[in-house]
């Protein structure tokens, strides 16, 4: 079975904090994402990667940053936390290679910003 | 991109009633996932059906890709099928991130 964690179900930080949101799968995929879901808006893809080392900004990258320094963890970065940034955050991750791209989700971090 | 629409928005059944939901989308696509997602947030996979037919127990699913939608039955609900239903749709190779329609509260009442 594919697996997908997060560091934290539940988080509360205060506006200007940096924070981390780290995310591994355990299915050697190449693919992973980050997005955040709100209500009325839906889930909005923040950065993906699909590779070590490779980012590439999604529909609403502002105030976020990423890092893949290995291939099992994809690490979401707000730099300066503010209160617009309260939302709930999913990882997910897909092979490139195998033919078939299905995603596999995480169980999701929902972040508070005080 | 790409746009996804899922209708109806809302739905309140009887448990043990039947129920479709619908996806159109507005491009060609390589993939198209169905999700639930619990109470808890989590999102879990129904199905992967970029085109044909499949089924999982009292759920199937149906897309076809030629006309650019794809339908969710779900047979004799339970309680428990109560949540959210996405359908998020794909590019395919060297486009693979989703696009995800605005979901279908899904109610049943006891």
């Amino acid at each position: 079975d594919v697996k997908v964690t997060q560091s934290s179900r539940y988080l509360v930080k205060r506006t200007g904090e940096k924070v981390f949101l780290e995310c591994v799968q355990d299915m050697d995929h190449e693919n992973m994402f980050w997005y955040r879901q709100d209500p009325g808006l839906g889930l909005r893809l923040i950065y993906f990667s699909y590779d070590v080392k490779m980012k590439e900004k999604g529909d609403i990258p502002e105030g976020y940053s990423v890092s893949r320094e290995k291939k099992e963890r994809f690490s979401l970065i707000l730099e300066s936390a503010s209160t617009n940034q309260t939302s709930m955050y999913l990882c997910a991750s897909s092979s490139r290679t195998r033919g078939v791209h299905e995603q596999f989700f995480g169980p999701g971090t929902r972040l508070t910003v005080l | 991109g790409i746009q996804v629409e899922q209708s109806p928005p809302d739905l309140i059944l009887q448990e043990g009633a039947n129920s479709t939901l619908r996806c159109n989308f507005s491009d060609s696509v390589n993939n198209l996932q169905w999700f639930h997602q619990n109470p808890w947030g989590q999102l879990i996979n129904l199905f992967y059906i970029p085109s044909g037919t499949k089924q999982n127990g009292r759920l199937s699913a149906t897309t076809v890709a030629t006309e650019r939608y794809s339908l969710l039955y779900i047979s004799s609900s339970q309680t428990t099928d109560s949540g959210v239903y996405f359908c998020a749709v794909g590019g395919g190779f060297g486009n693979e991130k989703l696009t995800f329609g605005t979901g279908t509260r899904l109610t049943i009442i006891p």
